[in-house]
């Protein structure tokens, strides 16, 4: 089966660039997703697609995908991004989530 | 905008069945080129999925849990069903709801439903 490798946890200083990577093998030839979770709540779908944004999602959320890693970026941190984020695949008509990652706003 | 609600009991009995009932508000189920899925979080871990549906009733279940999960969808009353059979305290989760556009994102979630599978 398909794995993806997220780092489980990331910090970022507040106002500066938070890097989120996701691993997998040939990555770059799928389209992956970006989900971010709150604590209690839900999943949000803040990228899609590799590096499309819903609307709603702020500019500063960016995506991107190539070779075996793909890299949620969110620019200008604030402590309201703080949750886990997940990275989503279909491999075959399977449903594979990275491990998630927390990200902290120091 | 779509809207989807969890419904179940909170606990059930090990070697019992789990039943929860997604209801869906704001779109049809029975078109479009939508999945209709379960997934789960165990406490303190990641997301894990179950299973989904198609609006024609075909469905596609995760390896792991294939020999205990059923997906059903009820058109009509615009609710779609899970069914986890025999659990074990390893089944106690965070149950979501989802609606997941045809192979690609899941783009809308239900609030969660937590069940407690006790001994």
């Amino acid at each position: 089966s398909y794995d993806l490798s997220q780092p489980l946890s990331v910090s970022a200083a507040l106002g500066q660039t938070a890097t989120i990577t996701c691993s997998g093998t040939s990555l770059g030839s799928k389209l992956v997703h970006w989900y971010q979770q709150k604590p209690g709540q839900a999943p949000v779908l803040v990228i899609y697609k590799d590096n499309i944004r819903p609307s709603g999602i702020p500019e500063r959320f960016s995506g991107s995908n190539s070779g075996n890693t793909a890299t949620l970026t969110i620019n200008r941190a604030q402590m309201g991004d703080e949750a886990a984020y997940y990275c989503q695949v279909w491999d075959v008509r399977s449903v594979i989530f990275g491990g998630g990652t927390k990200l902290t706003v120091l | 905008q779509v809207q989807l609600q969890e419904s179940g009991p909170g606990l059930v009995k090990a070697s019992q069945t789990l039943s929860l009932t997604c209801s869906v508000s704001g779109a049809s189920i029975s078109v479009g080129d939508y999945y209709w899925s379960w997934v789960r979080q165990h406490p303190g871990k990641g997301l894990e999925w179950i299973g989904y549906i198609y609006h024609s009733g075909n469905t596609y279940y995760n390896p792991s849990l294939e020999s205990r999960v059923s997906i059903s969808i009820d058109p009509y009353e615009g609710q779609f069903s899970l069914n986890l059979r025999s659990v074990t305290a390893a089944d106690t989760a965070v149950y979501y709801c989802a609606r997941v556009e045809t192979a690609v994102d899941f783009d809308s979630w239900g609030q969660g439903i937590p069940v407690t599978v006790s001994s």
